[in-house]
């Protein structure tokens, strides 16, 4: 999702719900995808990635989605924690060694 | 082992000094990023460094931002003249190799406040 000015989009969720955080990404020709993890005061943490030839690839608790047809990924939690609860965004890479990232989902985990 | 380290953690100084901002990469890993990340925005590409290459400079905003890694392990990013606009989470990277499909460790950043 987009957002404006200094404003992430936030997505509210229960403590054992699963939880879906959305991404649009730019460019056609992007091959790999990666979602970060951002919690407050700390640098991104790697969650979770995707090659182009993939649609979809599962970790533990987490499912990554791809559907290349409209440029769209997709995070799948499983059964939210209060830990959970960080900046999420997603980076595409188009054959570079420098991702392009997005601004990032605020995930609220509500115990 | 020891990750990315990154300090200061927080820099507060005034406008027009210059600031010296310090990254430790993950032992053995020959790339290199610097980012900066303001509020509420997505990651912005400053500067890489691979190896013995010439970095690619290509991210970083003006002549008065500049950086260099010796030794291949450190690496100090330098802005002169600060401007409020610089205000911003300056964030560091690193992958054991350059590939599109290495995965960045980052480092937890240093917060700088110019006013």
């Amino acid at each position: 999702g987009e957002s404006v000015g200094l404003h992430l989009p936030t997505l509210s969720v229960q403590e054992g719900d699963n939880s879906i955080i959305n991404c649009a990404y730019s460019n056609s020709a992007s091959d790999y995808f990666i979602w970060y993890k951002q919690e407050s005061g700390k640098g991104p943490q790697f969650i979770i990635d995707i090659r182009s030839n993939m649609d979809k690839r599962q970790g533990q608790r987490v499912t990554v989605l791809l559907n290349k047809t409209v440029k769209h990924l997709s995070l799948q939690i499983a059964a939210t924690q209060p830990g959970d609860s960080a900046v999420y965004f997603c980076a595409e890479n188009m054959k570079s060694y420098i991702p392009t990232f997005g601004r990032g989902t605020s995930l609220i985990v509500h115990p | 082992g020891a990750g990315v380290s990154q300090s200061p953690s927080n820099k507060v100084t005034e406008k027009g000094k210059d600031v010296e901002l310090r990254c430790d990469p993950i032992s053995g890993h020959t790339a290199l990023y610097w980012y900066r990340q303001s509020l509420g925005q997505g990651l912005e590409f400053l500067i890489y460094f691979q190896g013995n290459s010439a970095p690619d400079k290509s991210g970083l905003p003006s002549d008065r931002f500049s950086a260099e890694r010796t030794g291949g392990s450190v690496s100090t990013l330098t802005i002169q003249r600060t401007q409020q606009e610089d205000s911003a989470v300056y964030l560091c990277a690193s992958s054991l190799i350059s590939g599109v499909q290495e995965t960045q460790y980052f480092g937890p950043g240093t917060r700088l406040l110019v006013l």
